[in-house]
């Protein structure tokens, strides 16, 4: 079975621009969540979509979202770019609805800001 | 709130002797623990996960953890150290109450194992 595939892997933007990140989950995974993770921060949880909708939300600004499709792929949009936006950006999916199973990681997209 | 607390940024283990790195969590109700562990430009692997039953949790590549409910604490452990394991290793809680699959982290232990 196919992993969580992230594409890019890797981009660099510079400030003020606005970049689009994509995950295509599990088969069958319906439920995607993505974590901001910085050397100063760590990882730090954004948002959490399942049927297309978002159920959860971190604690970020207004200039970070995301969307999930109908076949539970989705994206996560970031814009006016900060230096500070600067991470590796993670998705990860599960099973909607069995809380007692672990979230399966991608390998991430490094954004890196100019 | 929940929150995840690893206390040591490193730790230090000769190839061969057991290894400890140390987690505790802090949650309103009861807990769902994970491990995970990551390697240079990789995501997050899951190494193993404690949801109710048996303290002592078994995982893969030979890991375990204990949980202890009294000290709030999920240490993972490994009998003797390989030179492989060098990586981050990151605990993670969810309280399954919540109903939020996200989880909440620690800031991550490295783990050096020396030859």
């Amino acid at each position: 079975k196919a992993g969580v595939t992230q594409t890019p892997r890797y981009l660099i933007k510079t400030r003020g621009q606005q970049v689009t990140l994509s995950c295509s989950p599990i088969s069958g995974h319906r439920s995607v969540s993505w974590y901001q993770q910085t050397p100063g921060q760590g990882l730090q949880f954004l948002f959490e979509y399942f049927s297309e909708t978002q159920r959860n939300k971190g604690n970020f600004p207004g200039r970070f979202s995301g969307r999930q499709f109908s076949n539970s792929r989705s994206e996560m949009n970031v814009s006016t770019l900060e230096l500070g936006d600067s991470a590796l950006y993670l998705c990860a999916s599960s099973l909607w609805g069995e809380t007692n199973q672990p979230q399966h990681f991608g390998d991430g997209t490094r954004l890196s800001i100019l | 709130a929940q929150s995840v607390a690893q206390p040591e940024d490193q730790v230090n283990v000769a190839e061969g002797n057991p290894l400890t790195v140390k987690c505790t969590y802090s949650v309103s109700g009861n807990p769902y623990l994970f491990w995970y562990v990551q390697y240079p430009n990789r995501g997050l692997q899951f190494l193993l996960k404690y949801i109710t039953g048996d303290n002592l949790v078994k995982g893969s590549y030979g890991f375990e953890a204990e949980f202890n409910k009294s000290q709030t604490s999920f240490h993972l452990k490994k009998p003797s150290a390989l030179v492989s394991d060098s990586a981050l290793y990151f605990c993670a809680v969810r309280d399954p109450d919540t109903g939020r699959r996200a989880l909440t982290f620690g800031s991550g232990t490295r783990l050096q194992v020396q030859p």
